[in-house]
């Protein structure tokens, strides 16, 4: 199977503008979370989609937002771009969810750059 | 879990060397545990974990985690590190039947020849 899959997996944007990242699941796994990972902080963990239904969200602002589509694709938007929001976004993907025993699978990341 | 701690942000290592990396934990509830390893320019992947039963877990490359819960830890050992084994080791904790899963900040294991 082929794994989780993240595009684009580099970006430059400026404050202000805003920005959609792309998550592909691996096949069959219905749960997909993103986090945003920043040194120092580790994984702050954004939001988690099941079955197209935003099952969890994190504490971050509302100018952070996703969607899931019915083939379990999931986008994120970062609306107004401020330079704190320059991460590695990362899109795990599980068959149940992302919590109990359940092992996430992650993709390799999206560097986002502010400026 | 109301907290995930990983004590070392950074662990210098000479090649075969032993080494332990350090996970405390604090919850009120029987927890999961797991490591996860990030290698450079990729994401994270689960090492090992432990769910229940014996509380010392083994991965296949060598590296072994013990569950002690009276000190609510879960630290990452292995007896003989090698240059491949530099990455970022990420502790992880969920409770069981919650929603809760909290990531330490990670430790950045980093082997010299």
């Amino acid at each position: 199977k082929a794994g989780v899959t993240q595009t684009p997996r580099y970006l430059i944007k400026t404050r202000g503008q805003q920005v959609t990242l792309s998550c592909s699941p691996i096949s069959g796994h219905r749960s997909v979370s993103w986090y945003q990972q920043t040194p120092g902080q580790g994984l702050q963990f954004l939001f988690e989609y099941f079955s197209e239904t935003q099952r969890n969200k994190g504490n971050f602002p509302g100018r952070f937002s996703g969607r899931q589509f019915s083939n379990s694709r999931s986008e994120m938007n970062v609306s107004t771009l401020e330079l704190g929001d320059s991460a590695l976004y990362l899109c795990a993907s599980s068959p149940e969810g992302r919590t109990g025993y359940n092992e996430q699978f992650f993709g390799p990341g999206t560097r986002l750059t502010v400026l | 879990a109301q907290s995930v701690t990983q004590l070392d942000s950074q662990v210098p290592v000479f090649e075969e060397a032993p080494v332990e990396l350090r996970c405390n934990y604090s919850s009120s509830v029987s927890v999961y545990l797991f490591w996860y390893v990030q290698y450079p320019n990729q994401g994270l992947q689960l090492l090992l974990k432990y769910l229940s039963g014996s509380t010392l877990v083994e991965s296949i490359n060598g590296f072994e985690a013990e569950f002690n819960k009276s000190q609510t830890s879960f630290h990452l050992r292995k007896p003989s590190v090698h240059i491949s084994d530099t990455a970022e080791y990420f502790c992880a904790v969920s409770e069981r039947n919650t929603d809760k899963l909290i990531f330490g900040t990670g430790t950045r294991l980093q082997v010299f020849p």
